[in-house]
C-alpha cells in the first residue's frame, strides 16, 4: 500500500466509449503524474501537475484529457481510444517535483 | 532526448548475488531512482543516489557515477520474491520529468 489508489483496476472499452479514469493520494503531495506502461517499453510520461495546474503534457494526443480538482484527485477522461492504446495507465504523486515518487496499482486498460 | 539502458533480462540462484547495471545519457541529472515492479504491482522504490558512490539499504545497494553516466543496483543473498523487473529513472534538467529505462526482469530459481 503506498497510498495512492486507482480506479478501476482492470478497463474494457470499445473505441466509441467515454472513461475515466481516476487516481488519489493520501500522502498530502503538491505533484501527480499520469504514465502510460507498455510491455517491454519504458514508463511514458503523460501528464504533470504541480499544485493543481498542468505543468508537464508530454505530447500526448487529445483523445486523453487530464483533469486534476484539487491537489489529492487526478482523473484521466478517455474518448474515442485506439487498441494501440491499450496498456497498464499508472498514477504517481511526489510531495514536490524532483522527489521521489509513490505509485499507484495501475488501471489495466484494453481497448476492443 | 533521455535514453536510459539496461539489460532486459538476468537469472540467479536463490542466495546469490545479482549486479543490475544502468547507463544513462540525459540533460542535466538531479538524482537517479531505482524502483521494484512485480508483475500487476505498482512500482516502489528502493533507492535514490544524487551523489556519487555507494547507498546501502539492506540486502540492496544502489552505485552512482555522475562522470560515467552509470548506475548500478546489487541485490544480495537473493530470495524468490526478488523475482520482479528493477527500474532504474533519472531526473534530468526538468524536475518534473523522470525518464525511466525499459526494466530489468530478475527471476530468481531455487
Amino acid at each position: 500500500e503506498t497510498g495512492v489508489t486507482q480506479t478501476p483496476r482492470h478497463l474494457v472499452m470499445g473505441m466509441t466509449n467515454k472513461k475515466s479514469l481516476k487516481c488519489e493520494q493520501h500522502l498530502g503531495h503538491n505533484a501527480m503524474y499520469w504514465y502510460k506502461q507498455s510491455a517491454k517499453k519504458p514508463l511514458e510520461l503523460m501528464f504533470v501537475y504541480s499544485l493543481e495546474e498542468r505543468v508537464e503534457n508530454n505530447s500526448v494526443p487529445s483523445r486523453f484529457s487530464p483533469e486534476c480538482p484539487n491537489s489529492s484527485h487526478l482523473f484521466l477522461h478517455l474518448h474515442t481510444l485506439q487498441p494501440e492504446d491499450s496498456a497498464l495507465y499508472l498514477c504517481a504523486s511526489s510531495q514536490t517535483p524532483g522527489a521521489e515518487q509513490f505509485f499507484g496499482p495501475g488501471t489495466r486498460l484494453t481497448v476492443l | 532526448g533521455q535514453n536510459i539502458d539496461q539489460p532486459t533480462e538476468m537469472t540467479a540462484t536463490e542466495g546469490a548475488i545479482v549486479q543490475i547495471n544502468c547507463t544513462y545519457q540525459t540533460s542535466g541529472f538531479n538524482g537517479l531512482f531505482w524502483y521494484q515492479q512485480h508483475a500487476g504491482e505498482a512500482p516502489t522504490f528502493l533507492s535514490y543516489n544524487v551523489l556519487d558512490g555507494l547507498e546501502e539499504k539492506g540486502r540492496f545497494s544502489s552505485f552512482l557515477s555522475r562522470s560515467k553516466g552509470y548506475s548500478y543496483l546489487l541485490l544480495k543473498e537473493l530470495q524468490m520474491k526478488d523475482s520482479a523487473s528493477y527500474l532504474c529513472a533519472v531526473y534530468g534538467s526538468n524536475d518534473y520529468k523522470l525518464s525511466f529505462g525499459a526494466g530489468t526482469t530478475v527471476t530468481v530459481r531455487a
